[in-house]
């Protein structure tokens, strides 16, 4: 039982263009999302997260989209670099659960081509 | 730098024998977490602590796999009697509790292999 998806396992994209990285869940209690960005060998790294009262997050080159009714949610990029190259995976919580533990997706390998 | 900080990195392991993982999570945060990661596959949560109560466990979480936080500072996992199934990367991760929803920082992982 899948709760979060990620459809695409890989995304190749021009440096300088707009990366977007998609992310579907099945579970309408979830109020809470992220995105982490991994690196061969190491653990996830914190991108950026969004509230389930707002539809939208900026920070610098990231942004992340959030459409509640098609339980769907974005990270774009732009413009898109070398070094973004890495598995992003996006996490959904939920806060009845009472630990905010996160439930991942199975992760999207973007390779961004100098 | 006061980072999530896993050890071992990496071990190696003959089926049957015990090991021990060790997290030190940042120190103002008292929210942990386990995670095991396999290959092509994104984090599966394992348990959860906070301070040192552990409020949840993964159905994951085999009678074999045990988790502690003594003092509500560092914590360990002990899989006793390993299998090859259980070559995976541990991770540790911790947060807040300042905030109702905050984000998790994760350590380097230990990777285990089972041979």
């Amino acid at each position: 039982d899948q709760q979060v998806k990620q459809n695409s396992p890989s995304l190749s994209v021009q440096e300088g263009r707009i990366s977007i990285l998609n992310c579907d869940y099945t579970n309408s209690m979830f109020d809470y999302f992220l995105w982490y960005k991994k690196y061969p060998a190491e653990g996830p790294t914190f991108l950026i997260s969004i509230s389930s009262i707002k539809d939208k997050n900026e920070d610098g080159r990231f942004t992340v989209f959030l459409n509640k009714s098609a339980k769907h949610l974005s990270l774009h990029i732009v413009p898109s670099q070398p070094g973004d190259s890495a598995v992003y995976f996006c996490a959904a919580s939920e806060a009845t659960s009472g630990t905010y533990k996160y439930i991942f997706g199975t992760g999207t390998r973007l390779k961004v081509l100098a | 730098d006061t980072g999530v900080s896993q050890d071992p990195r990496h071990k190696i392991t003959k089926r049957g024998q015990n090991v021990t993982f060790r997290c030190d999570p940042i120190s103002e945060h008292n929210r942990l977490y386990w995670y095991r990661q396999t290959l092509g596959q994104g984090p599966e949560f394992l348990t959860y602590f906070q301070n040192e109560a552990q409020l949840e466990k993964s159905r994951l979480l085999s009678d074999r796999f045990s988790a502690e936080r003594p003092k509500g500072s560092f914590s360990t996992l002990e899989i006793q009697r390993t299998e090859q199934g259980d070559s995976a990367m541990y991770l540790c991760a911790s947060s807040s509790p300042n905030r109702g929803h905050t984000e998790a920082f994760f350590g380097q992982g230990t990777r285990l292999t089972v041979v």
